[in-house]
């Protein structure tokens, strides 16, 4: 059964860095893209972009572009997304998700994590 | 690009059918079938319900069902269970690698 595991809840100060992850088990992870969406608490779901393992090609939406940094590292079949100064606005609940096979035929997210709760607050 | 637009709540009771609609622009919903549907039952992952317009995964009921016209896509509910209860979020491909989500819809089973 193919399992997308993230890493533990985490409370920071704002300023703080932070790296956040995600396991991809029982399917090769280097076949298919991983993507991040945000949920903040009360609202709804934001795509923040994807990766392929395979090769790094990473894309992101504009609204993510320069806050956050998506990484994998294919050897432990493992995604990250990380922020190098924390903001309050980042307190979210952080889902992983991996694209369909041919992501760019048909666009859909057939597996997710079961969420990162990140909390940043002084 | 802007979220696309979801009612807020739908209710409906067991046994019953309800639809959700979710509404977009000719650079998204109305330019590819590539949307999707996901039910997400707080505190759990979300789980697909649609792929690409009308799409059910293997196995999934098919009291749950998608359609498109235009810019707006719909997912219908039929014979409304009590598990069904949870918040519904549509999503569509918008080109240059980027997806749109809805803001969601909470479904409440009287």
């Amino acid at each position: 059964e193919v399992q997308l595991v993230q890493s533990g809840a985490e409370v920071r100060k704002p300023g703080d860095s932070l790296k956040i992850s995600c396991k991809g088990s029982e399917y090769t992870f280097t076949s298919y893209w991983i993507g991040w969406v945000r949920q903040v608490p009360g609202r709804g779901l934001e795509w923040m972009g994807l990766i392929y393992p395979g090769d790094s090609d990473t894309r992101y939406s504009p609204s993510f572009q320069g806050q956050v940094t998506i990484s994998a590292d294919k050897s432990i079949s493992t995604a990250y997304l990380q922020w190098s100064s924390l903001k309050a606005s980042d307190t979210a609940m952080y889902f992983c998700a991996r694209g369909s096979y041919n992501f760019w035929s048909d666009s859909y997210l057939d597996h997710w994590g079961q969420g990162t709760l990140v909390t940043v607050s002084s | 690009q802007s979220a696309l637009t979801q009612p807020a709540s739908v209710s409906g009771s067991p046994g019953q059918s309800i639809t959700i609609s979710c509404t977009g622009t000719s650079s998204d919903v109305g330019n590819y079938n590539l949307v999707s549907w996901y039910q997400h039952h707080p505190g759990k992952a979300p789980k697909l319900m649609i792929s690409e317009v009308s799409k059910r995964p293997s196995g999934l009921s098919n009291r749950f069902s998608g359609s498109k016209s235009g810019n707006t896509a719909s997912l219908t509910i039929s014979g409304l269970q009590t598990e069904d209860e949870a918040d519904y979020y549509c999503c569509s491909y918008a080109g240059s690698g980027i997806l749109l989500f809805g803001g969601g819809t909470k479904l409440t089973v009287l």
